[in-house]
């Protein structure tokens, strides 16, 4: 177990609502990063929030947020969700600068109708 | 821009067989190699990783090389258990231009008892 924990652990949503997703990173981790990972795809980076700022962005459009509170949780906000937003969404925490030591959560399975 | 491409699965094995899961890349600069594997129901964990040219990576009775002469990083192992079972993911990190971990799309493996 990595010690990341992501809630909840299955969502659906209906076309058009908004979702919030949340992560708790490992104990000594400051940087937080969230990846959406299709059905029978590979993890595609959304975003890194280190120190409360965001550090670095994938290609995913502003309706996909995120926020990281002073002990190093983190929530992704989707706004106006889309079909194709299905996926499993995976939390990682990381000290700062060494991705090497990535360490993820089991990911929340969101599932839009 | 920066890829991974990995053979397709799922690939099918008897216990004890030797495992080959083939990984090329492209980059612009000099990554760090890394495959990461997933059991079921669970997040995805480092197996291994080669930061440098001919650095070879291994956990769990796994291999890798970074072959930067065939832009390469198959994964071996000699002998494979049933417990072995998972998705494998090649995957790369640039570091100090972004954070992001760019993963191929996975290979599922199976193995049979």
């Amino acid at each position: 177990e990595t010690g990341v924990t992501q809630s909840p652990t299955h969502l659906i949503k209906t076309r058009g609502q908004q979702v919030t997703l949340r992560c708790s990173s490992q104990s000594g981790h400051n940087t937080v990063s969230w990846y959406q990972q299709a059905l029978g795809q590979g993890p595609q980076f959304i975003f890194q929030y280190y120190r409360e700022e965001e550090n670095g962005r994938g290609n995913f459009p502003p309706r996909f947020s995120g926020l990281q509170f002073p002990n190093y949780s983190s929530e992704l906000n989707v706004n106006a969700l889309e079909l194709d937003d299905s996926a499993l969404y995976l939390c990682a925490s990381s000290w700062a600068g060494r991705d090497e030591k990535l360490f993820f959560g089991s990911g929340t399975q969101l599932s839009v109708l | 821009g920066d890829s991974v491409t990995q053979m397709e699965g799922p690939v099918t094995l008897s216990e004890e067989a030797f495992l080959t899961i083939n990984c090329t890349y492209t980059a612009t600069g000099y990554p760090s190699l890394f495959w990461y594997v997933q059991y079921p129901g669970e997040g995805l964990q480092l197996l291994l990783k080669a930061t440098k040219a001919d650095d070879k990576g291994s956990n769990k009775g796994f291999e890798a090389t970074y072959r930067k002469e065939t832009t390469s990083f198959h994964l071996e192992k000699g002998s494979v258990q049933v417990s072995d079972s998972a998705v494998y993911f090649c995957a790369l990190s640039v570091m100090n231009r972004d954070d992001k971990i760019i993963f191929g799309k996975g290979t599922r493996l199976h193995i049979l008892p």
